[in-house]
């Protein structure tokens, strides 16, 4: 696609709930990345995928977070059991993968959790 | 590991007044070098960015210059607008270390 898609745009979870977020990359980008932006700060690196691998994901901030790429595109960041810390924006992010390449963001995905 | 520090904002300025927002870097090798904007209700974008030392990114009437030697690098505009009016990430490397921001506001 022309840019970086994600879905749902915004989600409220009750507290306990099990929530998954989409992201579609730019067509032919090997690098993914995941972000989560509380409000008022910078994204905080949460995991990195090349292609299906998953290179990097020291940014995950408990075990109830977990992200796959199976197929090397589409990439799915799943929280199990939320909880109210969780609230915050999860950006997914593509790039060529090459260096100094332009990371690319989608709109995010908001998720609030009550 | 990797971090960036920007100054604190916010920043309010008026129409035309020059800007600088400091970023300063630690990292292990010579990353690459981004600045990022964020507008209101939208999304990340890229402002400009740098990937060896010396190099000058540039765009929008912005500037930033990858100084190695004081691992800086620092965003400046000679005239800012209203337009201007957003939050600024300044980032490091290929895998998008980021600062926390620096909220500018340029008044009319």
């Amino acid at each position: 696609g022309a840019g970086v898609s994600q879905s749902p745009r915004y989600k409220v979870a009750k507290r306990g709930q099990d929530v998954a977020l989409r992201c579609d990359p730019i067509s032919g980008h090997v690098s993914l990345f995941w972000y989560q932006q509380a409000l008022g700060q910078g994204p905080e690196f949460l995991t990195y995928f090349q292609n299906e691998a998953q290179l990097d994901k020291s940014g995950l901030p408990s075990d109830r977070f977990f992200a796959e790429r199976p197929e090397g595109s589409v990439s799915t960041l799943k929280i199990q059991r939320t909880q109210q810390e969780d609230s915050a924006v999860y950006l997914c992010a593509s790039s060529s993968g090459e260096r100094g390449n332009t990371i690319y963001f989608g709109e995010g995905s908001w998720l609030t959790v009550v | 590991g990797d971090s960036v520090t920007q100054m604190e904002g916010p920043v309010t300025l008026s129409e035309e007044a020059f800007l600088t927002i400091n970023c300063t870097y630690t990292a292990t090798g010579y990353p690459s070098l981004f600045w990022y904007v964020q507008y209101p209700g939208e999304g990340l974008q890229l402002l400009l960015k740098a990937t060896k030392a010396d190099d000058k990114g540039s765009n929008k009437g912005f500037e930033a210059t990858y100084r190695k030697e004081t691992t800086s690098f620092h965003l400046e505009k000679g005239s800012v607008q209203v337009s201007d009016s957003a939050v600024y990430f300044c980032a490091l490397s290929d895998r998008g270390v980021f600062g926390p921001g620096t909220r500018l506001s340029v008044l009319p």
